[in-house]
């Protein structure tokens, strides 16, 4: 069955560093790869999206590749701030599917 | 803020009672997606509307349903609820179906707990 991974345990960085988040899937082909931010008691709300023939997308501080050999996109962060501490979750689709399977997410902590 | 609205914000249950939740999509979208999430899990898909018809579904029982209304607004119903129905449910609103990685805006969701 389809199996989306990300890192289970909190991931704590100092502000000024950069994050860097794991996804990894299995049994499943996807053409889009979506990163949201969830805050607690929130919905998750949309940052980036790359497609399967992109290797990477920037946007400000964000940073996501994307690796189908592989099966892996990571996503990156610079110049972390306190603020940027949240739940990350990516998101697979492609198309004629409606259902976009969601990772269980990595929770980053910036620290002041 | 998305624009996608949800009711009740919280809910508390017994087993076995029914329970109805709503959504109303960002202004200029179609389709309506419902997800359920466990606590310290990812949103799990149970179903979307795309023009008041049921364009897909999860794996969820029968018991799970809902409704789209002509202005695109959306219902989900559970009835029969058990212990492990207690999530936050969130709605997710697109422009289009989803076939082309069209990107969801979430509402705030309803966090139900069965007791």
């Amino acid at each position: 069955s389809q199996k989306i991974e990300q890192n289970s345990e909190a991931l704590n960085i100092q502000e000024g560093k950069t994050a860097t988040l794991t996804c990894n899937y299995t049994n499943y082909s996807p053409a889009y790869l979506q990163w949201y931010r969830q805050d607690p008691g929130r919905g998750p709300v949309f940052l980036l999206l790359i497609r399967e023939n992109e290797k990477e997308k920037r946007k400000e501080r964000l940073k996501v590749t994307f690796d189908t050999t592989l099966k892996q996109s990571l996503f990156h962060i610079t110049a972390s701030q306190p603020a940027d501490s949240a739940t990350y979750l990516c998101a697979l689709s492609k198309p004629g599917t409606y259902k976009y399977i969601f990772g269980t997410g990595t929770r980053l902590k910036v620290l002041a | 803020e998305t624009g996608v609205t949800q009711s009740p914000t919280h809910l508390i249950k017994t087993r076995g009672q029914q329970v109805t939740l709503r959504c109303s999509s960002q202004s200029g979208h179609n389709t309506v997606s419902w997800y359920q999430q466990a606590l310290g899990q990812g949103p799990q898909f149970i179903f979307q509307y795309y023009r008041e018809e049921e364009n897909g579904r999860g794996n969820f029982p029968p018991r799970f349903s809902g409704l789209q209304f002509p202005n695109y607004s959306s219902e989900l119903n559970v009835n029969a609820l058990e212990l492990d129905d207690s999530a936050l449910y969130l709605c997710a609103s697109s422009r289009n179906i989803g076939t082309e990685g069209e990107k969801l805006f979430f509402g705030s969701g309803t966090q139900l707990s069965v007791l």
